[in-house]
């Protein structure tokens, strides 16, 4: 089945550790995107992909690195800069704009805390 | 500034009970309207999108229709299974690939 994996499910963060969220998708997107969601909060996007070896920050990319090596993978890093990581992280590919039946398929996300 | 509003925040409703979900958005130019699903500690569903006012898409018990200045999200005789966060996310003529999402109104149908 087509989809986008995230792993892990949860993950715990020491004070000082990078840390790194994996999504791979098997939909043969072009783009991909990292958002963060917090309680009572939108989806706030962190960083988008629109090809490989090719990244833009998105709103709140202080703090985050990602990558972008391989279409069907775009991992992102949460580093120590971030100073308030504990969040819902969800990662999202779509079709190019413009394209029949564009819409945002997202994975189950990862739950981040600090311990 | 685009943005995206979605009233209310929390709505809790009988079984049966019909009734619908607002998102205002502002933006300089719609490329699209999305709705999503969204069950807890789950990532948002697909629904519908709308691309033009006057459209309207159906699936199930709901039904989302699109103005120029908001949708709407209508639930007809709402089942518990409903129960769910729904996200309203628009993406404007800008340029690049950014959806505005809205902060989701909390829905639960109760037996």
């Amino acid at each position: 089945d087509g989809g986008i994996t995230q792993s892990p499910k949860y993950l715990f963060r020491k004070e000082g550790q990078n840390v790194t969220l994996s999504c791979e998708q098997n939909l043969n997107h072009d783009a991909m995107y990292w958002y963060r969601q917090d309680p009572g909060q939108g989806l706030r996007l962190i960083y988008y992909s629109q090809i490989v070896n090719d990244f833009q920050k998105g709103d709140i990319a202080e703090g985050y690195s990602v990558s972008r090596e391989k279409k069907e993978s775009f991992p992102l890093t949460v580093t120590s800069a971030q100073k308030n990581p504990t969040a819902f992280y969800l990662c999202a590919s779509s079709t190019l704009p413009g394209q029949n039946n564009e819409k945002l398929f997202f994975g189950s996300g990862t739950q981040l805390s600090v311990l | 500034e685009d943005q995206v509003t979605q009233s209310p925040e929390a709505l809790r409703l009988q079984e049966g009970e019909s009734s619908s979900l607002n998102c205002s958005y502002t933006v300089s130019g719609l490329r699209g309207l999305f709705w999503y699903r969204q069950d807890p500690g789950k990532g948002p569903e697909f629904l519908f999108t709308l691309y033009s006012a006057g459209e309207e898409k159906e699936k199930e018990r709901l039904k989302a229709t699109l103005t120029k200045k908001e949708s709407f999200l209508h639930i007809t005789a709402p089942k518990p299974e409903d129960s769910a966060t729904y996200l309203c996310a628009v993406s404007p003529f800008s340029g690049t690939y950014k959806y505005i999402f809205g902060t989701g109104t909390r829905l639960k149908v109760l037996a």
